[in-house]
């Protein structure tokens, strides 16, 4: 594809329940980002893998958040237990090899936890 | 406290005027500086990318400055379009030995509208 994809694009879920977000990188980059934009606020850093090195999950905010990139490419990211205070566009990102290069994002799951 | 604080919060302009938006940082060791442009309802577009040894670059319309010293940098767009209206983000990069890391510190943005 052209450029980075996620899905879904909208999700409403009750509170308690497990979602998955999907994000399906530009193909060959190799570093994958995931960030929480909540309303009125800057984006948060969740969790970066770059290759085959062990993920950054220092942003993540609890332990019911966890991510997975299958294969260098897909990635997805977990939300257990969702609490209201979930609900978030959740972004990711991706880049050719380094942190220093552009970044290029998704158009966001907009995750609403009733 | 790394931090980056944007003003104004908001900028309402009309169609073919100038404007300048500001961005003010505290985050150290510093690497970079970015400013993204992000429409409603999509995720953000890279404009520009400066190191702490560029001080000013450009993407079309699009004019970013960087002053490393007074930790200040500014975006520049000049004869505005009805399709600028967005929401602009100037992001820092944290530095560890000397190179980029992917601890980016993101601003609240300025929200900006062109009206005709």
């Amino acid at each position: 594809g052209a450029g980075v994809s996620q899905s879904p694009s909208n999700k409403v879920t009750e509170k308690g329940k497990d979602v998955e977000l999907r994000c399906d990188p530009i193909s060959g980059h190799t570093a994958l980002y995931w960030y929480r934009q909540s309303l009125g606020q800057g984006l948060e850093f969740l969790i970066y893998f770059q290759g085959n090195s062990a993920p950054d999950k220092s942003g993540l905010p609890s332990d019911r958040f966890s991510a997975e990139r299958t294969g260098g490419s897909v990635s997805t990211l977990t939300i257990q237990r969702t609490q209201q205070e979930d609900s978030a566009v959740y972004l990711c990102a991706s880049s050719l090899v380094s942190v220093a290069e552009t970044q290029y994002f998704g158009p966001g799951t907009r995750l609403l936890v009733l | 406290k790394n931090q980056v604080e944007q003003s104004p919060q908001s900028l309402i302009i009309l169609e073919g005027k100038n404007c300048t938006l500001q961005c003010n940082y505290t985050v150290s060791p510093f690497s970079n500086l970015r400013w993204y442009k992000q429409d409603t309802g999509r995720g953000p577009v890279s404009l520009t990318i400066m190191t702490f040894s560029e001080n000013t670059k450009s993407n079309g319309r699009y004019t970013a400055t960087l002053d490393a010293d007074t930790k200040q940098s500014s975006l520049h767009i000049t004869a505005s379009q009805l399709s600028d209206s967005a929401s602009y983000i100037c992001v820092v990069s944290l530095s560890y030995h000397g190179g980029a890391t992917n601890k980016l510190i993101f601003g609240t943005g300025t929200l900006l509208a062109v009206q005709p």
